[in-house]
């Protein structure tokens, strides 16, 4: 079966650039989440969809960041303008059922913002 | 707020060792606690997730045991191999949405062959 997806795996882009992240969950899982991984913060939750809908966008740093859920078998986020303190590796997870079930992580896009 | 700690931060053992990694919360009012692994550039991989009303799971080599009343998870791996390398995280649910998602800084785990 294949996991979830990311891309793009690697993106490096200058200040000021719309930088846009693209994700695919399992088949099946009605949830997904955005996650950002850094060594000072470690992992953090951005948001958390369910049945394509946005409940709980609480971990979004500012309004730069946006996620959309357009079906269920797609999501992206995007941030405009980028600036260097959102580099990081930004996580996709997905699960049958919230924060109630395994879930089950993309191996992520690494951004770097020059 | 939850706080969650894993300790040690890195933990080197000769292979074929059994071991334990730990992760102590702070509050005991939790839905679930759930076991990860992570390998360099890859994201985390669920091992093992246990309800708040189970006392353990076992997966293979690996047995994560809960006790709510004393704040602590701990992951036993039996048999350790160099190929179980890699960072280990927990990450609790206390309900409430994100803010009840919390996730430890992880062990970084070496098994020397």
């Amino acid at each position: 079966d294949a996991g979830v997806i990311q891309s793009p795996r690697h993106e490096v882009t200058e200040m000021g650039q719309e930088v846009t992240l693209r994700c695919k969950p399992i088949s099946g899982h009605n949830s997904l989440f955005w996650y950002r991984q850094t060594m000072m913060r470690g992992l953090e939750l951005l948001i958390y969809f369910n049945n394509n809908v946005p409940i709980d966008d609480s971990g979004m740093p500012e309004d730069r960041f946006s996620a959309k859920m357009p079906n269920a078998s797609f999501s992206t986020l995007k941030i405009q303008p980028s600036e260097p303190r959102d580099s990081a590796v930004y996580f996709c997870a997905s699960s049958l059922h919230g924060y109630y079930q395994p879930q089950h992580f993309g191996d992520g896009t690494r951004l770097s913002i020059l | 707020k939850q706080e969650v700690t894993q300790i040690p931060a890195a933990l080197s053992v000769p292979e074929g060792e059994n071991l334990v990694l730990n992760c102590s919360f702070t509050d005991s009012a939790i839905y679930n606690l759930q076991w990860f692994r992570q390998d360099p550039g890859k994201g985390l991989t669920s091992l093992l997730l246990i309800q708040s009303s189970q006392r353990e799971q076992t997966s293979g080599r690996l047995n994560a045991s809960l006790d709510k009343s004393s704040g602590r998870s701990t992951l036993y791996i039996a048999a350790s191999q160099p190929g179980d390398s890699a960072t280990y995280l927990c990450a609790l649910y206390s309900g409430g949405g994100a803010d009840g998602l919390t996730f430890g800084k992880g062990t970084h785990l070496i098994i020397q062959p």
